[in-house]
């Protein structure tokens, strides 16, 4: 079936570093979608992006849909403690209606 | 809050037993998926409905059948439970079923189900 790699699995930074994270198939997607989830909670959706190459910001937080359809990151700018949380990206894929396919996740802590 | 209801929130039961996690969906919404999270399998599809009809199914097991009702909630039925079905079930739903600008998919918080 598809796969998203996502990566890195994890980070632990210092309080105020930007975050880097991406997400990469050998499957061309439709749409790429960016969720965080916090303990006890629902994936919450961040960021959507629908067109190659569109870069879309939502504050502090930056996506990118990458030129090949292949591949997203997502940037997160002078981090807080509460950004903590797991973050996954999700595509979808036209023949395969709306499910959406999620990457494994990177788990981001934050040393204040 | 997200709007998408689901319930219960957790759930204990032994192995071989039957349960039911319901879901209502966020007002307007027609869409209505399931998805399992465990620690080795990460977030997997398991099924969408579509205003009442079955519209894509994923990774769901034969023991697992769903429906949506005339008012649009949805029950996940799961049975002849065994311990690897312990998991958190998610339910999202979404205005339409195809894809696009609009039609973000919206998730509750879950159902913790643990299978003892």
């Amino acid at each position: 079936g598809q796969q998203l790699n996502q990566s890195p699995q994890s980070m632990f930074i210092q309080e105020g570093e930007d975050v880097s994270m991406n997400c990469t198939s050998s499957s061309i997607f439709n749409t790429w979608l960016w969720y965080k989830q916090e303990p006890g909670e629902g994936p919450v959706l961040l960021i959507a992006l629908y067109k190659a190459g569109e870069l879309t910001s939502n504050g502090r937080l930056t996506a990118q849909f990458g030129i090949t359809r292949k591949d997203s990151f997502l940037n997160i700018s002078a981090s807080i403690p509460s950004d903590v949380g797991i973050y996954f990206c999700a595509g979808q894929l036209r023949e395969y209606g709306n499910k959406l396919v999620f990457g494994a996740g990177t788990i981001l802590r934050v040393k204040s | 809050d997200s709007g998408v209801t689901q319930t219960p929130k957790h759930l204990i039961t032994a192995t071989g037993q039957r349960v039911t996690l319901r879901c209502s969906p966020r007002s307007g919404d027609l869409s209505v998926y399931w998805y399992q999270q465990s620690l080795d399998q990460g977030l997997q599809f398991l099924i969408q409905y579509y205003n009442g009809e079955e519209r894509a199914k994923g990774n769901i097991l034969e023991r697992f059948s769903a429906q949506q009702f005339p008012d649009l909630h949805s029950e996940l039925n799961l049975s002849s439970l065994e311990l690897g079905d312990s998991a958190l079930y998610f339910c999202a739903s979404s205005v339409a079923h195809g894809q696009g600008t609009g039609n973000t998919i919206y998730f509750g918080e879950g159902s913790w189900l643990t299978v003892v």
